[in-house]
């Protein structure tokens, strides 16, 4: 199957720095991206999609200005969590369709990156 | 809106022993239906997958069967292993919008024992 990678697997920051974390379709492009967080014992919430070339469509209750998301290739969406504090720590996950596959929903996921605000 | 139930882990089984998470769903028109595994340290993968009711998903001896009438998709599987410890999300896409985001159920961690 399609392969996605994201970078860095964990990291930790102090409060009020920003992370940036990588997003990146190895063997095929993609044009849409999408941005998930999960918190301890729940589910992954989609916070974003990701469009290569244009604004990415953040879902209700995501800041935009705290978490930037930017596309600008068919193979790397970044996610900037800016600010960031404690109650950002969480694990993002990142995922992708390959559009070879045509009208598939199958997603492929990147490992996730757990972020610790210290 | 769409929406997944799944069973609340942790599971904690014996080696060969049988299992199932019990998984059901909320959603408009007809959507498809996933699990996926999260090893430890690595990111979701695709278990299986059921795009219309009645379909049987099934890999690496794990099965699950839609079932619109129930809105189900227990996942099963004869006599498990402890590489089968992970993490499993049952989770649904409506794609006949053009959509194809996911709705994850919260998990459901298993642990198999020798």
């Amino acid at each position: 199957g399609a392969v996605v990678s994201q970078h860095p697997s964990w990291v930790i920051c102090k409060s009020g720095t920003s992370v940036k974390i990588e997003c990146r379709s190895l063997d095929f492009q993609a044009t849409t991206m999408f941005w998930y967080r999960q918190f301890p014992k729940q589910s992954l919430m989609l916070m974003a999609t990701s469009n290569e070339g244009s604004k990415a469509t953040y879902e209700q209750g995501v800041e935009k200005d705290k978490f930037l998301i930017n596309h600008a290739s068919l193979t790397l969406s970044t996610l900037t969590v800016t600010s960031a504090h404690p109650e950002d720590s969480s694990f993002y996950i990142c995922s992708a369709r390959d559009p070879r596959q045509g009208g598939s929903t199958e997603a492929f996921f990147g490992q996730g990156t757990r972020l610790t605000v210290v | 809106g769409n929406s997944v139930t799944q069973m609340e882990g942790p599971v904690t089984l014996s080696e060969e022993a049988f299992l199932t998470i019990n998984c059901t769903y909320t959603a408009t028109g007809y959507p498809s239906l996933f699990w996926y595994v999260q090893y430890p340290g690595e990111g979701l993968q695709l278990l299986l997958k059921a795009t219309k009711a009645d379909d049987k998903g099934s890999n690496k001896g794990f099965e699950a069967t839609y079932r619109k009438e129930t809105t189900s998709f227990h996942l099963e599987k004869g006599s498990v292993q402890v590489s089968d410890s992970a993490v499993y999300f049952c989770a649904l896409a409506n794609s006949g919008a053009g959509s194809y985001q996911l709705t994850f159920g919260k998990g459901t961690k298993l642990s198999v024992i020798p």
